[in-house]
Parts: structure tokens; C-alpha cells; sequence
């Protein structure tokens, strides 16, 4: 059983709607990630948050657009996606920014854009 | 050059035979390191971290040699249950907070009856 919970599981969405994934972290940690898996890809690092405050953007283009309100919710702002962007999209937390801290992913939410 | 690389296999072996992953990156600041599993369509989750000392979990090995940026799993007694694709990730951690985790592509392991 997750500590991490992303909803929806699956979405499909056109090219010109909006829609959000969400994450929530029930494991009382400071920093949360989102991560993009694509096929035959390595997962890729996309935003980091500690204590709520965005400390990693990975070049991501601004049709991602991630909020966090607080340190347990972190939301994924999707629009005017492309096709490519069709992924698995992966939240995670840890307990902090210290190195060896163990991270902590979600089920994903399956993303299909056409 | 990936920052960090893996074969991604299959590795095809039969039940009870001893397999090994090797994973080598290219960061030499990188600070931890990791073995993740991931179960097809699933989530990945942690295996085991990878000291320089070496560590053992069980039929899990894990070794780290700095020098040469090169990280291994070593599977014992191989079970069904351990097919999976095995993700080696690197860790240099974020400048105000949070960790930056670079996984590999991933080795796949299936073990057959």
C-alpha cells in the first residue's frame, strides 16, 4: 500500500483541453518530485519541491505547470499538450533534501494525448 | 554520453541461477546511489541503497566502486518472482532541498521454470 497517491490513474485529453493531475503524500515528507516515464526511456526528473518551495526545474516546457501548496499536495498543470508528451507521469516524496534519503513514488497517472 | 548506463537485456536465466547487473555513470559528484525494481506497468520502488562497503540483503548484493563510477547487483538463487527490470540511480541531491535522482534505462531480468 502507496504513501503516495496520484489521481486520476489514466486521462486522456486533447491537444487544446486542460487538465490536472494530483498527488498527495500521507508520509509526513518535505520534498516532492514529478517524473515522466516514457517508453523505452529512463525516467526523467521533471520538478523538485522542499517544504513546498520549487527547488529543481528541469528545463520542463511551460505546458507543465506544477503548484504545490503545501508540503503533502503537489498538483501537475497540463495544457495545450502534444502527443509526445503521452507518458507515464510518476509523483514521489522523501523525507527531505538529504542524500540517501529514500524516495517514494505514486502508481502514476497514465497520460494519452491525442 | 548517459549520465548513467545500463544493459537493458533481457536476461533471460532459469530458477535458482545467480545473475548480475552492472551499471556504470558518468557524475563523479553524485553522492548515493540505488537499486530500484520496477514490475511492468507498475511504479518502481526501492531495492536496496549501494554503499562503498557493499551491502547484502538477502540474495541482494549490492557493491560500489567510486573510482571507477560503476555500481552491480548480484541476484542469488533466483526466484520467479524476481522478474522485473532493475533500475540503477544516482543521487547528487538539489541545492535548497530535495533530491535529484538520474535513473538508468533499466536491465530486464526474467526467470524462467
Amino acid at each position: 500500500e502507496t504513501g503516495v497517491t496520484q489521481t486520476p490513474r489514466h486521462l486522456v485529453m486533447g491537444m487544446t483541453n486542460k487538465k490536472s493531475l494530483k498527488c498527495e503524500q500521507h508520509l509526513g515528507h518535505n520534498a516532492m518530485y514529478w517524473y515522466k516515464q516514457s517508453a523505452k526511456k529512463p525516467l526523467e526528473l521533471m520538478f523538485v519541491y522542499n517544504f513546498k518551495e520549487q527547488t529543481e526545474n528541469n528545463s520542463v516546457p511551460s505546458r507543465f505547470s506544477p503548484e504545490c501548496p503545501n508540503s503533502s499536495h503537489l498538483f501537475l498543470h497540463l495544457h495545450t499538450l502534444q502527443p509526445e508528451d503521452s507518458a507515464l507521469y510518476l509523483c514521489a516524496s522523501s523525507q527531505g533534501g538529504g542524500n540517501g534519503n529514500t524516495i517514494y513514488f505514486g502508481e502514476g497517472s497514465w497520460l494519452t494525448v491525442v | 554520453r548517459k549520465e548513467v548506463e545500463q544493459d537493458p537485456g533481457p536476461f533471460n536465466v532459469p530458477e535458482g541461477a545467480t545473475v548480475a547487473f552492472n551499471c556504470t555513470y558518468s557524475n563523479s559528484a553524485s553522492q548515493s546511489f540505488f537499486w530500484y525494481r520496477q514490475d511492468c506497468r507498475k511504479e518502481p520502488k526501492l531495492l536496496m541503497s549501494v554503499y562503498s562497503s557493499g551491502n547484502e540483503d538477502g540474495r541482494f548484493t549490492a557493491q560500489l566502486n567510486r573510482a571507477s563510477q560503476y555500481i552491480s547487483l548480484l541476484i542469488r538463487d533466483s526466484k520467479l518472482s524476481d522478474s522485473a527490470t532493475y533500475l540503477c540511480v544516482v543521487n547528487k541531491g538539489v541545492t535548497g532541498g530535495g533530491n535529484k535522482l538520474t535513473f538508468g534505462t533499466g536491465t530486464q531480468l526474467k526467470v524462467e521454470l
